[in-house]
């Protein structure tokens, strides 16, 4: 099956720095790669998502890129804010019926003011 | 207006009970998931239902029963509590084919005492 590694497990970066939070996978059948955020005590939600005919998506401060490649797929968040501290998940999903998402472990992203 | 709802939000009970959660989603999807996210915060995959049949069984006690009457509800029921079913269980929701991506419920804390 999916096995997806997300590294670091844990980001602590100064308000205004950029933060960098990489994921590889192994079955090359996956075709959509989400990353989710998850602030304390909250329901995971999707911030970004990239399918595998792109290589690079970006949403104002944020970005995904993929290299198919290699199989990894990295999260860029540029001009960090106090309230980009969460957990944020990365995903794997083989778009079948029913597509199953193999999540990472995640990354506990902390911004210092 | 709620997208993925959960009944109960929090739930304490002791070992050896059972008990079941509830989750409807209102967003027309045809596939549910059920996910448990232990206290390291890992996220993983317990079932998948689509249009009520089961797609995904991942490696679950036989304890664990879910149960899909339409496609907009996915419910969890748990015999035989243990004090390793202490998590917070996440319902979800997708359009396979459509966008895959996955909009969450607000959890359910169980914890067995």
């Amino acid at each position: 099956g999916e096995n997806v590694e997300q590294h670091p497990s844990t980001l602590s970066v100064q308000e205004g720095d950029s933060a960098v939070i990489k994921c590889t996978y192994s079955d090359s059948a996956s075709n959509y790669f989400p990353w989710y955020k998850q602030e304390l005590g909250k329901r995971p939600q999707l911030i970004i998502d990239i399918r595998s005919n792109v290589g690079e998506k970006k949403d104002q401060r944020i970005a995904v890129t993929l290299n198919k490649t290699a199989k990894h797929f990295s999260l860029h968040i540029t001009e960090t804010q106090p309230e980009d501290s969460a957990v944020y998940f990365c995903a794997a999903t083989i778009n079948t019926n029913a597509g199953k998402s193999t999540f990472g472990d995640g990354t506990t992203l902390t911004v210092k003011p | 207006d709620t997208a993925v709802s959960q009944t109960p939000k929090y739930l304490v009970t002791q070992m050896g009970n059972d008990k079941s959660i509830k989750c409807e989603q209102n967003l027309g999807h045809d596939t549910m998931y059920w996910y448990k996210q232990d206290s390291k915060k890992f996220l993983k995959i317990m079932f998948s239902y689509n249009n009520k049949e089961l797609i995904i069984n991942e490696t679950v006690p036989n304890r664990f029963s879910p149960k899909s009457p339409d496609k907009a509800h996915l419910n969890l029921h748990i015999n035989s509590l243990e004090l390793g079913d202490s998590a917070v269980y996440f319902c979800a929701s997708s359009s396979s084919g459509v966008s895959d991506t996955q909009y969450f419920g607000p959890g359910t804390r169980l914890t067995v005492l």
